[in-house]
């Protein structure tokens, strides 16, 4: 149980161009999903908490015109990099946690790797 | 400020020598403290949960315990594939949701 999965796992896009990266909880329902980023042997970076039917809150220093973020429903939540640079090229994950007030972990998808020419 | 250190930062074992990784916190109000497992290039693995002191929880050659102010990964008689680097996080009453993570303990084990 508590599966999350993200699709793509790798990507390479040209500089400039938008990246689209799916995040679904695939057995059980999530109010509340995270993203984040992970640079080579660092620890994870919150991005942005995804809350389903309202709009995300972004941590202090995240571009929320960038990195766009939609959860449009309980099962998926989808990260957009908008004009994608070099610099942008980065470990993605997603985590999610289940619905239900008993329910304080978060479980994580396996990760999209973008690389950005 | 919530924080979380983990020591230390890198550990080598030989298979079967047993040791134990630490998680030091400060938390308002804490809600739970969490182990998870990360293999390269791949996202965490959910191990343990933890929300009291005095806690314990173990899995095949993993034990969790939980202090009021640290948390101990004891691994006993490892083997090559336990090597991974292992994160902890907490998550308090003064953030929604969010879990305040660690900069993990990578761990490698010899055969």
């Amino acid at each position: 149980g508590a599966v999350v999965s993200q699709h793509p796992s790798r990507v390479i896009c040209k500089s400039g161009t938008s990246v689209k990266i799916e995040c679904r909880s695939l057995d059980f329902q999530a109010t509340t999903m995270f993203w984040y980023r992970q640079f080579p042997k660092q620890s994870l970076m919150l991005m942005a908490t995804s809350n389903e039917g309202s709009k995300a809150t972004y941590e202090q220093g995240v571009e929320k015109d960038k990195f766009l973020i939609n959860h449009a429903s309980l099962t998926l939540s989808t990260l957009t990099v908008t004009s994608a640079h070099p610099e942008d090229s980065s470990f993605y994950i997603c985590s999610a946690r289940p619905a239900g007030l008993s329910y304080n972990e978060q479980f994580f998808g396996p990760g999209t790797r973008l690389t950005v020419l | 400020e919530d924080q979380v250190t983990q020591s230390p930062e890198a550990l080598r074992l030989q298979e079967g020598e047993s040791s134990s990784l630490n998680c030091s916190y400060t938390v308002s109000g804490l809600r739970g403290l969490f182990w998870y497992r990360q293999d390269p290039g791949k996202g965490p693995e959910f191990l343990f949960t933890l929300y009291s002191a005095g806690e314990e929880k173990e899995k095949e050659r993993l034990k969790a315990t939980l202090t009021k102010k640290e948390s101990f990964l004891h691994i006993t008689a490892p083997k090559p594939e336990d090597s991974a680097t292992y994160l902890c996080a907490v998550l308090g009453s003064s953030n929604t949701g969010k879990l305040i993570f660690g900069q993990g303990t990578t761990l490698q084990v010899k055969p």
